[in-house]
């Protein structure tokens, strides 16, 4: 069976620093990856979404960044954290178009 | 652009009753899938339901079941008998046939009053 992992769960960082989080699937290959953010209370926001090896598709001009260096493998990373950044991020994954999507446990970032 | 409207921020429901949470979306497609998801206070999101549009009939799972309404652009989520593990966030889903991406609505916080 195919399952999902992302870390840490909960992540507090200064403004300015940098930021990585990871996220790797199992049990299936070529996945589509999804990194989704949820401002507290409010609903998904996507940020980047991956459909291949070093393919990455940006959402939201931000101050975020997206990587896949592996086929099940996704990461999120900044140089420099605002504030703004503070929220809920999930990852998430599926076999293809028209596919159910499945989620990651998600890490509450919290920038000081 | 696809948007996906939840008009109910809040909804609530007495336990063992029947609650319908709506939603309502904009598309020009004719081919697409439509979702419901719970997230509850574990912030885990969970798969509840899913609609085919070229599926007639009401897709049901278990107590939780749709009134798909394709020229209404109408997707509402029936939940029967209420349970407090009901209580969550409920999230409705678009995604164009074709399409990498969904799109979600805004939520609608269900709280289960025993």
């Amino acid at each position: 069976s195919q399952t999902i992992h992302q870390w840490p769960a909960t992540l507090v960082q200064p403004v300015g620093s940098p930021l990585s989080l990871e996220c790797t699937v199992e049990g299936t290959s070529n996945p589509n990856l999804y990194w989704y953010r949820q401002a507290a209370g409010r609903g998904l926001q996507l940020l980047f979404y991956s459909v291949g090896i070093g393919q990455i598709s940006s959402e939201v001009p931000q101050n975020l960044s997206a990587s896949r260096p592996q086929d099940r493998q996704f990461i999120l990373s900044s140089k420099k954290l605002l504030l703004s950044d503070s929220g809920f991020y999930l990852c998430a994954w599926r076999r293809g178009q028209d596919e159910k999507l499945f989620f990651g446990s998600g890490t509450q970032l919290s920038v000081l | 652009a696809q948007t996906v409207t939840q008009s109910q921020p809040e909804m609530s429901v007495q336990e063992a009753e029947t609650v319908t949470l709506s939603c309502t979306y904009d598309t020009s497609e004719s081919d697409y899938y439509l979702f419901w998801y719970k997230q509850p206070p574990s912030r885990q999101m969970i798969l509840v339901i899913r609609q085919e549009a070229y599926k007639q009939q009401n897709a049901t799972e278990n107590r939780f079941s749709v009134n798909f309404q394709k020229a209404a652009k109408s997707f509402s989520l029936k939940i029967s008998d209420s349970q407090l593990g009901d209580a969550a966030m409920y999230f409705c889903a678009y995604d164009n046939f074709g399409n990498e991406k969904l799109t979600f609505g805004t939520g609608t916080r269900l709280t289960i009053i025993p």
